[in-house]
């Protein structure tokens, strides 16, 4: 079973909604992840938090908007989206932060639909 | 753009044949990663092989690695109905990069299906 919590399982909003997805794990992790992941596609990167302060933003639309509260939480607030952002958001971790981190733990995703 | 490439794209096998996977990379590397996932749901890491090995080897999987022609393979020996799943390379950034956390980049990925 993975040690990293996404919250909800599924999610499905109409353009003009606020929500947020959720994740967290309890593993002492200092870097934390949001991919993003389309139908038989691999994951793209999104975000990247490094000891709870944003470090990579892969160009990402600011519809999409995350927040690390602490180092086992992080959140990803989403406004205004478009159809074509419906797709599973992976949430992971890794134990350090720097370069050549080693593995990454996966959250089981949260499946967004965009009506 | 995608830093690794898998072939093959899809993979249909009898339960008990031997499955192997490649990846090609572009850039250098300090270390490959192999992911399953399920269908639907999340990554599951599989083995890191380190660029100073060439050879790595856990339960019935087997991943090499040549640095020379940037490629990795994955091999899964026995295979069973479970092992049915997308299997992904992944590669971090170049040496040097500081800070920051693991920009991991994905592969294409294969689907791999085991058939009783």
């Amino acid at each position: 079973d993975t040690e990293v919590t996404q919250t909800p399982k599924h999610l499905v909003m109409g353009m003009t909604n606020k929500k947020s997805l959720k994740c967290e794990q309890h593993m002492g992790h200092r870097a934390m992840y949001w991919y993003k992941q389309k139908a038989k596609k691999p994951p793209e990167l999104m975000f990247v938090y490094s000891y709870e302060k944003l470090s990579i933003n892969e160009s990402v639309p600011s519809r999409f908007s995350p927040e690390c509260p602490n180092s086992s939480l992080l959140n990803l607030h989403l406004h205004a989206l478009q159809p074509e952002d419906s797709a599973l958001y992976l949430c992971a971790s890794s134990h350090g932060a720097g370069g050549n981190t080693g593995e990454l733990f996966f959250g089981e995703g949260s499946r967004l639909t965009v009506l | 753009s995608q830093q690794g490439e898998e072939d093959p794209q899809a993979l249909s096998i009898q339960e008990g044949e031997n499955a192997t996977m490649n990846c090609s990379y572009k850039t250098s590397i300090n270390n490959l990663q192999w992911y399953r996932q399920n269908s639907g749901r999340g990554l599951v890491h599989l083995i890191l092989i380190r660029s100073n090995e060439r050879e790595k080897h856990s339960g019935r999987l087997r991943v090499t690695l040549d640095t020379s022609k940037k490629s990795s393979s994955l091999l899964i020996t026995a295979s069973r109905a479970a092992d049915t799943a997308s299997y992904f390379c992944a590669t971090p950034p170049n040496w040097g990069l500081t800070g920051g956390g693991n920009k991991l980049t994905f592969g294409t990925g294969t689907q791999l299906k085991v058939e009783l």
